[in-house]
């Protein structure tokens, strides 16, 4: 069954701490795996995609990991602000340009002054 | 988001009422989606269209129909609602063939309905 699943469910950090977020996956045939930013109130907007061929890729103060030996991909925050309160979606097409998502249920992430 | 807008972005109605959730995309895309978003669980695909006329089920189809009257506008309508429908709406767009630059299968979302029903 595909499935992805993210952990934690929620974390409230520190504004200026550092986080990490989990996302395993058993999405079958794996093209890609896309990290979404979904503030309060508002739709998802995409964050970064990884494709199969990569392990490490940067945006700002996030990057995103993958390991597609272990099914694996984190989204680290590094110097986190007020305004990255959000919930971050795990999302994983079913195959290569395929419209089939399968959605992760998101980390709910807090900063706090 | 701006490119992909949702009304109404707030809804309450009894049940048994029929509602219509409307959405208009300005990017050009032929693909078009609707999802619902429940506490606790992952964005699940209820209607999908590929172009005018198109018209597919996804994984969460019953009670709810679709209509895709043009490239730009695709809406959902529930023809008696339900206090279990009570969820968040989301309208998606993307792009075919899918861009390999963007990583083949993005999809633009609209800010969302909230929709009650009691």
């Amino acid at each position: 069954k595909n499935q992805v699943e993210q952990s934690p469910q929620s974390l409230i950090i520190l504004e200026g701490k550092n986080c990490t977020l989990q996302c395993n996956y058993t999405v079958s045939p794996f093209s890609n795996l896309r990290w979404y930013k979904q503030d309060t109130g508002r739709g998802p907007v995409s964050l970064t995609i990884m494709t199969f061929s990569e392990n490490t890729k940067s945006n700002g103060r996030y990057t995103a990991t993958l390991d597609a030996d272990t099914k694996q991909s984190s989204l680290h925050i590094t110097a986190s602000q007020l305004s990255d309160s959000a919930s971050y979606i795990c999302v994983v097409p079913r195959g290569a340009g395929s419209y089939q998502l399968t959605f992760g249920k998101g980390t709910k992430l807090s900063v706090i002054p | 988001d701006a490119d992909v807008t949702q009304t109404p972005r707030n809804r309450i109605t009894k049940t048994g009422k029929r509602i219509m959730l409307e959405c208009s995309q300005t990017k050009g895309h032929d693909r078009m989606y609707w999802y619902r978003q429940d506490p606790g669980l992952g964005l699940r695909l209820i209607y999908y269209s590929f172009d005018v006329k198109d018209i597919n089920k996804g994984e969460i189809s019953d009670g709810y129909s679709v209509s895709r009257q043009a490239q730009a506008k695709f809406s959902l309508s529930l023809e008696s609602a339900i206090p279990n429908q009570t969820a968040l709406y989301f309208c998606a767009t993307s792009d075919f063939p899918p861009r390999r630059d963007r990583g083949g299968n993005e999809q633009f979302f609209g800010p969302g309905t909230r929709l009650t029903v009691l």
